[in-house]
């Protein structure tokens, strides 16, 4: 069964550092997302990104916040001056078409120093 | 705006008991609700659909419109049941279909 990929599976950053998440979604969906859970708190919606554009933001995703599909395979997020409150697990999702289920990656930990 | 409820961070039961976890939600449209379950060390993998009305793994779930819940049940429990699980809606905004997740309840199955 095809899945969501994410790298690296922990990345260690020092704070004001630039970090990159990289995702590869399922190779036919079109819809994109980044989920975010900071440790003991529930699973937040950050972005969503279709059509090669922003969908939808959540308050969280401030200007330190980017996403890019930029070679039709992957999907990455750029904080660029990360954060000590940045720590958290990142999810990335896809979906195939709108109102079919979202497909998770196994996420990636980010751990700002 | 969205919001999902679970009430309870830890439920404990037996094995052969029956499992009930609760999920209430807020949404002022015609909402779609998921059950999501992450068993240790794995990801979020999709559960149960609202729409699709079928039971996985001997769980089913309905959806309440009055009551506005969408309670995940199961009439026997066993051991490989125990995971964190995750009630989340979805809701049409400018075509997102963000997710809204509630906290999330952690099922532990004792024998």
């Amino acid at each position: 069964e095809p899945e969501v990929t994410q790298t690296p599976s922990h990345q260690v950053t020092q704070m004001g550092q630039e970090v990159i998440l990289r995702c590869v979604p399922i190779s036919n969906h079109l819809y994109f997302y980044w989920y975010r859970q900071i440790l003991g708190q529930k699973v937040e919606f950050l972005v969503s990104f279709y059509n090669n554009e922003i969908s939808e933001k959540s308050e969280i995703f401030d200007d330190q916040f980017s996403v890019e599909r930029p070679d039709g395979s992957n999907f990455t997020l750029k904080i660029r001056s990360t954060k000590l409150e940045d720590s958290a697990m990142y999810f990335c999702a896809s979906m195939g078409r709108s109102n079919q289920p979202q497909h998770f990656g196994d996420g990636t930990r980010l751990s700002i120093l | 705006a969205q919001r999902v409820t679970q009430p309870e961070k830890l439920l404990s039961v037996f094995k052969g008991a029956p499992v009930e976890l609760k999920c209430n939600y807020s949404y002022s449209g015609s909402p779609e609700l998921f059950w999501y379950v992450q068993y240790s060390r794995q990801r979020l993998q999709l559960l149960l659909r609202h729409i699709s009305r079928e039971s996985i793994k001997g769980f089913t779930a309905d959806l309440n419109k009055g009551e506005t819940s969408f309670h995940l049940k199961k009439p026997f429990a066993q051991e490989e049941d125990s995971a964190m699980y995750y009630c989340a809606l979805s809701g049409i905004t400018g075509g997102g279909n963000k997710l809204t997740f509630g906290t999330g309840t952690q099922l532990k199955v004792e024998l």
